[in-house]
C-alpha cells in the first residue's frame, strides 16, 4: 500500500532556532515529492518540487532533501521566524495507468515561539 | 491561494440537506481536485477532472457528486448520503509540469459543519 509518513507529529521550536522535518514514503512507482506548507485555516502551498533525480531544493529558508534509494526526504528550516508556525505535509505522486496520484503525508504541526 | 477561489468559507448544514461547495480558477489549468481534509489524516481525494465535460472518482467519492461545464469551475455538492461531512474542504487545480512535476494549487477551503 502506498503511504507517506511524517515526524514529528508536531514540533515547538523557539524563534531563532534551525529544525528538520522527515518524510519516509513507501510510494511505487515513485515520480516526485513535494513539501507543502499550510497555514491554520488555509490551502495548502507549495515550497519544494524534487524528482527521482533531485537530491537538494532550497526556497529561502526552507532546504528539502531526497535520499530516492531509501525513500527517505527531509524539509530543513533555517533561522526559524514567527510566521513559519503551519503544519508542513509532504506530498508524494506515483504514475500508474498513465495519471498521476498524490499521496498526503498527514503534515508537522510546527510551532515557532518568540 | 494563487487564483484559486473557494466560497463560502464557512458553510453551516443541518442534517439530509444537499449544499454545494464553489470553486473557480482564473489559471487557465486543465486538471482540478477536490480533497477533504480531517484532523489527524492526510488530504483525501474525493473527485478529480482532467478536462471540461469529464471527471473521475477519487478514493471518497461516496455521497458526493460534482460538475465540470466550465474549465474556470468545479463545484461539488455534498449530499445527504454523505454520512459524516463535517469537514475542511480544499479544492486545487494544476497544469502538467516537464517530467511529471505538475505542482497542484490550492484555494483558501471551505468549512462545512453539520449541525
Amino acid at each position: 500500500k502506498n503511504q507517506v509518513e511524517q515526524s514529528p507529529q508536531s514540533l515547538i521550536i523557539l524563534e531563532g532556532k534551525n529544525c528538520t522535518l522527515q518524510c519516509n514514503y513507501t510510494v511505487s512507482p515513485f515520480s516526485n515529492l513535494r513539501w507543502y506548507k499550510q497555514d491554520t485555516g488555509r490551502g495548502p502551498v507549495s515550497l519544494t518540487i524534487m524528482t527521482f533525480s533531485e537530491n537538494t531544493k532550497s526556497n529561502g529558508r526552507y532546504t528539502a532533501t531526497l535520499d530516492a534509494d531509501t525513500k527517505q526526504s527531509s524539509l530543513h528550516i533555517t533561522a526559524s521566524q514567527l510566521s513559519d508556525s503551519a503544519s508542513y505535509i509532504c506530498v508524494v505522486s506515483d504514475r500508474a495507468s498513465g495519471t498521476y496520484k498524490y499521496i498526503f503525508g498527514t503534515g508537522t504541526r510546527l510551532k515557532v515561539l518568540a | 491561494d494563487g487564483g484559486i477561489t473557494q466560497s463560502p468559507k464557512y458553510l453551516f448544514r443541518k442534517e439530509g440537506q444537499n449544499v454545494t461547495l464553489s470553486c473557480e480558477q482564473n489559471l487557465n489549468h486543465d486538471a482540478m481536485y477536490w480533497y477533504r481534509q480531517d484532523p489527524g489524516q492526510g488530504l483525501r481525494l474525493i473527485y478529480y477532472s482532467q478536462i471540461v465535460n469529464d471527471f473521475q472518482k477519487g478514493d471518497i467519492a461516496e455521497g458526493y457528486s460534482v460538475s465540470r461545464e466550465k474549465k474556470e469551475s468545479f463545484p461539488l455538492t455534498v449530499t445527504s448520503a454523505q454520512k459524516n461531512p463535517t469537514a475542511f474542504y480544499l479544492c486545487a487545480s494544476s497544469i502538467p509540469g516537464e517530467g511529471g512535476t505538475d505542482t497542484q494549487y490550492f484555494g483558501p477551503g471551505t468549512r462545512l459543519t453539520v449541525l
